[in-house]
């Protein structure tokens, strides 16, 4: 089945660490996105990717950082100057950057900062 | 971009139809409606999308008024695996990066 996956569920990171989440699709898709959402809030954009070793700043960017080293693949790595990490993050892509075409979604990774 | 209001939370029936409102009322005339729910917990589902014209998949069915300001989520026959919180979005042409989640609706299906 084509999909999005991210991995690990659930994550623990002490303070001052810094921590990657990982995004893989198969959806030969070429646009990319990473979310953050807080308890009760709504979705808001860190990072996106319209193409492979492409990417651009969000709404939310600072103290996050992503490559785009493989289309299948956008890692997003949460560093130790993000002063409120604890969230849930979604991985999301899209067939291209333009279209109507729907935003597919992962199931998520809830990080905690101990 | 269009900014979208909608009621913080619902109630509806098992078995019964369950209708989510969405006002719009600053859209565009080439921005779509997308309609997305979420689980607790879990990612985002696509539902439905539309511009002009009533849609309807084996999901639900998206009513958009004439004059586009406003729209309804329709499931036909909600159950309680339809409790989550559901998203209205109006999305700009052109760019993913202006795909906005609000507060959404959690809709509630009671027994």
């Amino acid at each position: 089945d084509g999909g999005i996956t991210q991995s690990p569920k659930y994550l623990f990171r002490k303070e001052g660490q810094n921590v990657t989440l990982s995004c893989e699709q198969n959806l030969n898709h070429d646009a990319m996105y990473w979310y953050r959402q807080d308890p009760g809030q709504g979705l808001r954009l860190i990072y996106y990717s319209q193409i492979v070793n492409d990417f651009q700043k969000g709404d939310i960017a600072e103290g996050y950082s992503v490559s785009r080293e493989k289309k299948e693949s956008f890692p997003l790595t949460v560093t130790s100057a993000q002063k409120n990490p604890t969230a849930f993050y979604l991985c999301a892509s899209t067939a291209d950057f333009s279209s109507y075409n729907e935003q597919f979604f992962g199931p998520g990774t809830r990080l905690t900062v101990l | 971009d269009a900014k979208t209001t909608q009621p913080p939370s619902m109630d509806c029936a098992e078995g019964r139809a369950a209708n989510l409102p969405c006002n719009h009322s600053t859209i565009s005339g080439n921005e779509y409606v997308y309609w997305y729910r979420q689980i607790h917990s879990q990612g985002p589902q696509y539902i439905i999308h539309g511009l002009k014209n009533n849609e309807t998949n084996e999901m639900a069915s998206l009513i958009i008024t004439e004059d586009r300001k406003s729209s309804t989520l329709i499931l036909p026959h909600a159950t309680l695996r339809d409790t989550a919180v559901y998203y209205c979005i109006v999305r700009p042409p052109g760019n993913f990066n202006k795909f906005y989640f609000g507060s959404g609706t959690k809709l509630n299906v009671k027994p």
